[in-house]
């Protein structure tokens, strides 16, 4: 079945891009009309959707964190990434990549393990 | 402030059914389908619910969700000391060029 590796620096200074990177194994990033997302939550938090991707480039964004959100896909290493500039300590969270079933704009499943990344100097 | 209202806690006894509630709006729950998804302690978040009330498949039948005009309900029944875990409720929110919204959590204590 499919699964999902989330990887990338673990601390991040202020008013830097933070970068992740999903690894996506035991399916194809371009097959099944699939979109592949990014969700974080806050330490102690709720979930925040942060966008979504198709194979194709298209993407989808929350409207709140547009303005600093990049997702792309590389379907050569069957791979997804997320860039989010200038962050802050705000940006603190465990940023989780997952799957969305087709047609279902909130079917999220399965999930990645998380990874968290600290926003500090 | 999260955009769907969930309680922040529900509590119950092994054996006891509990409901947990997420109210919402026209623009979301009231037009879209609604998902539950569990979060059990130090996990990430697994699906629970599909399209109101339907279960994925290794979800027992003692989860259970319901939708009513612009709120929908997670019932547990025969609560078990493994379904203590955060619930989220979450649907498409027509705003806004359309986005996802998530509720903010209920924490589920079994006593």
């Amino acid at each position: 079945q499919v699964q999902l590796q989330e990887s990338g620096p673990g601390l991040v200074k202020p008013s830097q891009t933070l970068s992740l990177t999903c690894t996506v194994s035991g399916g194809s990033i371009s097959s099944g009309g699939c979109y592949w997302t990014w969700i974080r939550q806050h330490p102690g938090k709720g979930l925040e959707w942060i966008g979504y991707i198709y194979y194709s480039g298209s993407t989808y964004y929350n409207p709140s964190l547009k303005s600093r959100v990049t997702i792309s896909v590389d379907t050569s290493k069957n791979q997804f990434s997320l860039k989010l500039s200038s962050v802050t300590a705000a940006d603190t969270a465990v940023y989780y990549c997952a799957r969305r079933a087709p047609s279902a704009l909130t079917e999220f499943d399965p999930w990645g393990q998380g990874t968290l990344v600290t926003v500090s100097s | 402030q999260s955009v769907l209202t969930q309680p922040p806690s529900a509590s119950a006894t092994p054996g006891q059914r509990v409901t947990i509630s997420c109210s919402g709006s026209s623009s979301n729950i009231g037009s879209n389908f609604v998902y539950w998804y569990q979060q059990l302690p130090g996990t990430a978040p697994k699906l629970l619910i599909y399209r109101n009330n339907q279960r994925p498949s290794g979800v027992p039948d003692r989860f259970s969700g319901s939708k009513s005009g612009t709120s929908a309900s997670l019932a547990i029944s025969g609560l078990r000391s493994e379904d203590e875990a955060d619930y989220y409720c979450a649907a498409w929110d027509d705003s806004l060029s359309g986005h996802v919204v998530f509720g903010g959590g209920t924490k589920l204590t079994v006593l």
